[in-house]
């Protein structure tokens, strides 16, 4: 059964501070791994892809690694900001032929304190 | 438009009642998506669309649930006789191709809190 487990659920940090979140998941065949951020009461954003042979992507503050040989995946977030209080979704997808089959993790909740 | 438009925000009805939801897509996008989130990162697929054409429906409870897009009107989620269970935030999302399979990102409404009494 295809599995995205995150980690921690929860982390509160102080403004300015950098953290980073996991992501670990058996779907298989692999397509790609995806970062998201949910504002409450709002839709998820694309912030990361990443396929199968990049191994790093960056976005602003926010860098995702990726190695696919351990299944895992990090989101760091430098220089905190508190704007960056919200839900972290990590999607990944498998390389079949069904375009919605996507397994989401169940969010780490950050939030930043001044 | 630019983003990808759900209506109504906030949807209450009474159970057994009938309750309808609709979403615009961006403009270009082929392919729409629509999802149940019923705790709060829980994400579960329900149905995916290429223009007006099925593509996935694995992910829909077929008694009640039903969905279309028709060209040049928003796409619609119904869902007859209402449950308690299907209390949820319904998000849809729209994709230039098949965003699951290549680079190009899903873009997100920001829901319909759908309430059943």
């Amino acid at each position: 059964k295809n599995q995205v487990e995150q980690s921690p659920q929860s982390l509160i940090i102080l403004e300015g501070k950098n953290c980073t979140l996991q992501c670990n998941y058996t779907v298989s065949p692999f397509s790609n791994l995806r970062w998201y951020k949910q504002d409450t009461g709002r839709g998820p954003v694309s912030l990361t892809i990443m396929t199968f042979s990049e191994n790093t992507k960056s976005n602003g503050r926010y860098t995702a690694t990726l190695d696919a040989d351990t299944k895992q995946s990090s989101l760091h977030i430098t220089a905190s900001q508190l704007s960056d209080s919200a839900s972290y979704i990590c999607v990944v997808s498998a390389g079949n032929t069904n375009a919605g089959k996507s397994t989401f993790g169940d969010g780490t909740t950050l939030t930043v304190k001044p | 438009g630019e983003e990808v438009a759900q209506t109504p925000k906030h949807l209450v009805r009474g159970e057994g009642q009938k309750a309808k939801l609709y979403c615009a897509p961006i403009k270009g996008h082929s392919y729409v998506f629509w999802y149940q989130q019923v705790l709060k990162n829980e994400f579960k697929f329900l149905i995916s669309f290429q223009n007006e054409n099925v593509f996935d429906e694995t992910g829909m409870p077929k008694e009640r649930f039903s969905a279309k897009c028709l060209p040049n009107s928003p796409c619609s989620l119904e869902i007859q006789a209402t449950k308690l269970e299907d209390s949820a935030v319904y998000f849809c999302a729209s994709s230039l191709n098949r965003g699951t399979f290549s680079n190009q990102p899903q873009h997100f409404g920001d829901g319909t809190r759908l309430s059943i009494l």
